[in-house]
């Protein structure tokens, strides 16, 4: 099957500081992935929808200025959250879309911002 | 507006016992159906989905739901469960195909006793 990876699994930053999340798509090409955040014991808000070459898609009260979106190739889509602060931490988690409009999901990265 | 319902916060069973994991729903077309398992600090995996045909699905793991338009459900069932189930399970509802956003339901965390 399909497989997404997520890079890091954890990470750990001050706060002010800005982390980079990256959601690959293994085997496939994916021309539209998803950003996902839950909160614990939450269930999964879409962030946004991050279509190859073009602007990510936020949805309403996401700050798009915060959440930085670029979904540069075919099977690489990155979450950039910038001066991160610890009401940031949480679990975040990217989907990608195949040809046959299926969504497969990463393993998800834990954010914690001291 | 699109959403799901899961009544069920938590569930305690046997193990060996039977199993349903309720889901309700409300979408304006024709729903695509799934369901999601999360085991702690992981991404979700697709149990199982539904678009058209049997109202009746079989899932991996010995999961299956059944779709009931009259009742705008979607439950997840399974006949005897194993301690490895143990674990948070989503129901989800997208536009045809999937080809869009997912709503999620708030989850049902599942804990089997032994």
């Amino acid at each position: 099957g399909a497989v997404v990876s997520q890079h890091p699994s954890r990470v750990i930053c001050k706060s002010g500081t800005s982390v980079k999340i990256e959601c690959r798509s293994l085997d496939f090409q994916a021309t539209t992935m998803f950003w996902y955040r839950q909160f614990p014991k939450k269930s999964l808000m879409l962030m946004a929808t991050s279509n190859e070459g073009s602007k990510a898609t936020y949805e309403q009260g996401v700050e798009k200025d915060k959440f930085l979106i670029n979904h540069a190739s075919l099977t690489l889509s990155t979450l950039t959250v910038t001066s991160a602060h610890p009401e940031d931490s949480s679990f975040y988690i990217c989907s990608a879309k195949d040809r046959t409009n299926e969504q497969f999901f990463g393993p998800g990265t834990r954010l914690t911002v001291l | 507006a699109q959403s799901v319902t899961q009544p069920d916060i938590h569930i305690t069973v046997s193990e060996g016992a039977s199993l349903e994991l309720r889901c309700n729903y409300s979408y304006g077309a024709t729903p695509y159906l799934f369901w999601y398992v999360q085991s702690p600090g992981q991404g979700l995996q697709l149990l199982l989905k539904y678009f058209s045909g049997d109202t009746l699905v079989q899932g991996i793991k010995g999961f299956e739901a059944e779709f009931k338009r009259s009742q705008s459900s979607f439950n997840l069932r399974k006949p005897s469960v194993h301690w490895s189930d143990a674990a948070e399970y989503f129901c989800a509802v997208g536009p045809f195909q999937g080809a869009q956003k997912l709503v999620f339901g708030q989850g049902t965390r599942l804990t089997i006793n032994p």
